[in-house]
């Protein structure tokens, strides 16, 4: 069974300019989260799409945006990038919202802001 | 919301040792407790976990124990190894399980 997958794994950008993450889970999984990573503030919930539907979300600027298709694919946005917004950003999936508990993480997408 | 602290930031062990690694939460409400490995370039790798409703439980040489009332809980490997080097992150979470709020992880290294 495929795991997550994460594309792009390495991206530049700079600020000012958007980016957009895209993550499949693995078959079968309905439920996507979506986490920050970085030195400083190391992995902060973004937040979690089961359905379509944004479950909950974190303690992020409107910047950041998500969605989920009918496939359980999700897409994430960073519109006027900044230069904290440089990260690993970290897609996970889990089975669905009341299963395990366990999320699969990818292995992310590294995004530097120039 | 939740917060979780995660002791030590470094921890260095001669391999065949013990390591632990503690973490503490403040919402009583939380209720699932899991610990993450991070190698170097990947993501993070669920190792063990634990719900409100059990105290410890072990998985070969990884157990993870839990004081609800003290809001502790902890990591212990035994007889570590190499590969056990990596950052491993404690978390916690509600009913919500794809909301987790971690720790700020551990740096373990295993010299041989």
């Amino acid at each position: 069974k495929a795991g997550v997958t994460q594309t792009p794994r390495y991206l530049i950008k700079t600020r000012g300019q958007q980016v957009t993450l895209s993550c499949s889970p693995i078959s079968g999984h309905r439920s996507v989260s979506w986490y920050q990573q970085t030195p400083g503030q190391g992995l902060q919930f973004l937040f979690e799409y089961f359905s379509e539907t944004q479950r909950n979300k974190g303690n992020f600027p409107g910047r950041f945006s998500g969605r989920q298709f009918s496939n359980s694919r999700s897409e994430m946005n960073v519109s006027t990038l900044e230069l904290g917004d440089s990260a690993l950003y970290l897609c996970a999936s889990s089975p669905d919202r009341w299963g395990t508990g366990e999320l699969f993480f990818g292995e992310g997408s590294r995004l530097t802001v120039l | 919301g939740e917060n979780v602290e995660q002791h030590p930031s470094t921890l260095s062990v001669q391999e065949g040792d013990s390591a632990v690694i503690k973490c503490t939460y403040s919402d009583s409400a939380s209720n699932y407790f899991p610990w993450y490995k991070q190698e170097l370039g990947k993501g993070p790798q669920l190792i063990i976990d634990i719900r409100s409703n059990v105290g410890e439980k072990k998985d070969q040489r990884i157990a993870v124990t839990l004081n609800k009332t003290a809001k502790h809980f902890s990591l212990h490997i035994t007889e570590t190894q190499p590969e056990d080097s990596a950052v491993y992150f404690c978390a916690a979470s509600g009913e919500d399980w794809g909301k987790l709020q971690f720790g700020a992880g551990t740096q373990v290294v295993v010299t041989p």
